[in-house]
């Protein structure tokens, strides 16, 4: 099926090592997101990239590299995991302005 | 700044009732998009409905309607004849008219919402 995949679904990592969470998408949409949702927050933009080699910062960037070398995959990679980063994870995407904006299933990580 | 707010933490609803969930908003644009998602407790971000700051009616898709009041910066979330799957957190969402942020959605913290029997 067409859309956004994330893998893995559920992760589950000890402080300091460096993980990466993958974001695919088949719709050719120029325009990629990764957001974090915490209870009492709603999800925060942590950065987002407007086409392949193009990324910029969102609201909640510190402890993560991304990279876009192919429009179809944003990965999020946290260099140095703390428990601080233990949330629920969404990749979106759209073509450009509209309203057509597709969410990834999540991905759950947990830092121990 | 917060630029989208959602007062209301949790709601409760009696099924078959109508239920309304705030949202404000905070912009100096004059071109942006107010979304509704739902999220169940399976976690997946649904779609709802879609108003654009130059729609002159209010948007409605099936039982949801989008109360909008520009003048006010509100976008309230109006859900007719409540079933027991709506009960689920529900967000609020902007998108700017500008390319600055690429096009990201801003959202609200939510509401959860109960619908009981």
């Amino acid at each position: 099926d067409a859309g956004i995949t994330q893998s893995p679904r559920y992760k589950i990592t000890e402080t300091g090592r460096q993980v990466t969470l993958m974001c695919h998408q088949t719709w050719s949409h120029s325009y990629m997101f990764w957001y974090r949702q915490d209870l009492g927050h709603g999800l925060r933009l942590i950065y987002y990239s407007a086409a392949a080699d193009i990324t910029d910062k969102g609201e909640v960037p510190d402890g993560y590299v991304v990279s876009r070398s192919k429009t179809e995959n944003f990965p999020l990679t946290l260099e140095s995991a703390t428990r601080s980063q233990t949330s629920v994870y969404f990749c979106a995407s759209i073509s450009g302005q509209g309203y057509g904006y597709t969410f990834g299933s999540g991905t759950r990580l947990t830092v121990v | 700044a917060q630029k989208i707010t959602q007062t209301q933490p949790g709601m409760f609803v009696q099924e078959k009732e109508a239920v309304t969930l705030d949202c404000t908003y905070d912009t100096s644009d004059q071109s942006y998009g107010l979304f509704w998602y739902k999220q169940p407790s399976s976690g997946e971000m649904i779609f709802l409905i879609y108003q654009g700051s130059y729609d002159e009616q209010n948007a409605t898709e099936g039982r949801y309607s989008l109360n909008f009041q520009k003048a006010r910066k509100s976008a309230n979330l109006v859900i007719s004849a409540s079933q027991l799957g709506d009960s689920a957190m529900y967000f609020c969402a902007m998108r700017e008219g500008n390319s600055n942020s690429g096009y990201a959605l801003n959202f609200g913290k939510g509401t959860s919402l109960l619908v009981t029997p």
